[in-house]
């Protein structure tokens, strides 16, 4: 079956550094999105992994391992702006399909 | 560079009354475009997507249909609404492909009374 996992709610302090996890249980697997979703607004678009390692974009990184069905969202020197909820969403391998969890809830505190 | 337009904003409509909800993509040829629902404080729920024009998948039997009948533009429609069909509802574009990201418009937050 299909399964996404991730915490309801964390909370960090600006300017800190702080890792969102997410493991995933899907039929197939195209690689893994991950989302930023502001409060009351329409997720956008933060990165993709397909191959084991780690991608790095300025001050967000995302970490991919498939043998354990396993990513992290790593975000740096933490802003206010950051607060927001974070989706990670893994693509099964038919019909152009992601898997949504119900996402991260990070809440930034200064 | 593209842009996905989705209107209105916010919606309230009395239950059983129809719906239309219309996105339309620019900079862009043949998108997969995609419709979804967020509940409150849930994930995203797939609702149809399309792989080109005509070519509609259902993913939730429901009282909602979807349409395609252009290249870039996709309808999502309610003969009769339902209580239960208030939520966000977010369209979305991505390039064909797997690897492809999935780009929304700025939803509309629909309440039925």
């Amino acid at each position: 079956g299909q399964n996404i996992d991730q915490p309801t709610e964390m909370t960090a302090t600006e300017g800190a550094i702080v890792q969102i996890n997410c493991t995933y249980q899907t039929s197939g697997f195209n690689g893994l999105f991950w989302y930023q979703q502001h409060a009351g607004e329409a997720p956008t678009f933060l990165s993709y992994n397909v191959l084991d390692g780690l991608e790095e974009k300025g001050r967000f990184s995302s970490f991919l391992s498939r043998s354990k069905g396993y990513s992290y969202l790593l975000l740096k020197e933490l802003q206010m702006k950051d607060s927001a909820s974070y989706l990670c969403a893994p693509a099964e391998d038919s019909n152009y399909q992601l898997i949504w969890g119900a996402g991260t809830k990070l809440i930034i505190k200064p | 560079s593209q842009t996905i337009h989705q209107w209105p904003a916010t919606l309230v409509q009395p239950v059983g009354s129809p719906l239309s909800l219309e996105c339309t993509v620019e900079g862009t040829s043949n998108p997969n475009l995609y419709w979804y629902r967020q509940a409150a404080g849930r994930g995203l729920q797939l609702l149809f997507y399309s792989v080109g024009i005509g070519q509609i998948s259902s993913e939730v039997p429901q009282n909602l249909s979807a349409s395609r009948p252009q290249d870039r533009q996709f309808i999502l429609s309610s003969k009769k609404l339902l209580l239960s069909d208030s939520g966000f509802y977010l369209c979305a574009w991505s390039l064909t492909g797997y690897t492809q990201p999935q780009h929304f418009g700025d939803g509309t937050r629909l309440s039925i009374l």
